[in-house]
């Protein structure tokens, strides 16, 4: 089945630092990937959907200059939360679609960041 | 109102009940729905597709309403390995297709 790989599995950094993650799909192309942000006990939150080859499309509410996103390959979505502050820290996933209509999709393992 | 609703439990259940959980959605123009599974700090895995016809995997049922727009989960004879949360997950055609989460159902089933 449809394999999304999400690197790296946990972050800690220091604030007004930058963190990347990275989000490839395995065995499918992805022309489009979705980011989320979950905090503790709530649901998953849609920030932003990835195209590869065009600019990401922010859900409203969402930094496009804070989180930059970058889709340059079919297989590889990045994430880069810039300028990271403590109230970023959550955990991040990404999932990828390898069709479309009634088909579900497949998330990363996730991505949980800590901002000190 | 939210896009897509659940109740978030918790439910607390024994060992080989039967447990329901019930989403509903309110936007007409969803067009996919699933269930998918969430254990603590992982990442949430598809659980099942839901067809308006209704489908069975094993010990899950789900069920799709249309005119009253919620689906529905039916566990049967719970097992412990079936603690988690479950996420009412709404796929709406505007064109493009975007995804929406319902908050999640915890589900504790103890011995």
């Amino acid at each position: 089945g449809a394999v999304v790989s999400q690197h790296p599995s946990w972050v800690i950094c220091k604030s007004g630092t930058s963190v990347k993650i990275e989000c490839r799909s395995l065995d499918f192309q992805a022309t489009t990937m979705f980011w989320y942000r979950q905090f503790p006990k709530q649901s998953l939150m849609l920030m932003a959907t990835s195209n590869e080859g065009s600019k990401a499309t922010y859900e409203q509410g969402v930094e496009k200059d804070k989180f930059l996103i970058n889709h340059a390959s079919l297989t590889l979505s990045t994430l880069t939360v810039t300028s990271a502050h403590p109230e970023d820290s959550s955990f991040y996933i990404c999932s990828a679609s390898a069709g479309q209509g009634i088909d579900g999709y497949t998330f990363g393992s996730g991505t949980r960041l800590t901002v000190v | 109102r939210k896009e897509v609703e659940q109740d978030p439990g918790p439910f607390n259940v024994p060992e080989g009940a039967t447990v329901a959980f019930n989403c509903t959605y309110s936007n007409s123009a969803s067009q996919s729905f699933f269930w998918y599974r969430q254990d603590c700090r992982k990442e949430p895995k598809l659980l099942m597709s839901v067809y308006s016809s209704g489908n069975e995997d094993g010990r899950f049922t789900a069920q799709l309403n249309r005119a009253s727009q919620y689906i529905s989960l039916l566990i049967r004879d719970s097992k412990l390995s079936d603690s988690a949360t479950y996420l009412c997950v709404v796929k709406i055609n505007t064109g493009g297709f975007k995804t929406i989460f319902g908050a999640g159902t915890r589900l504790f089933v103890k011995a």
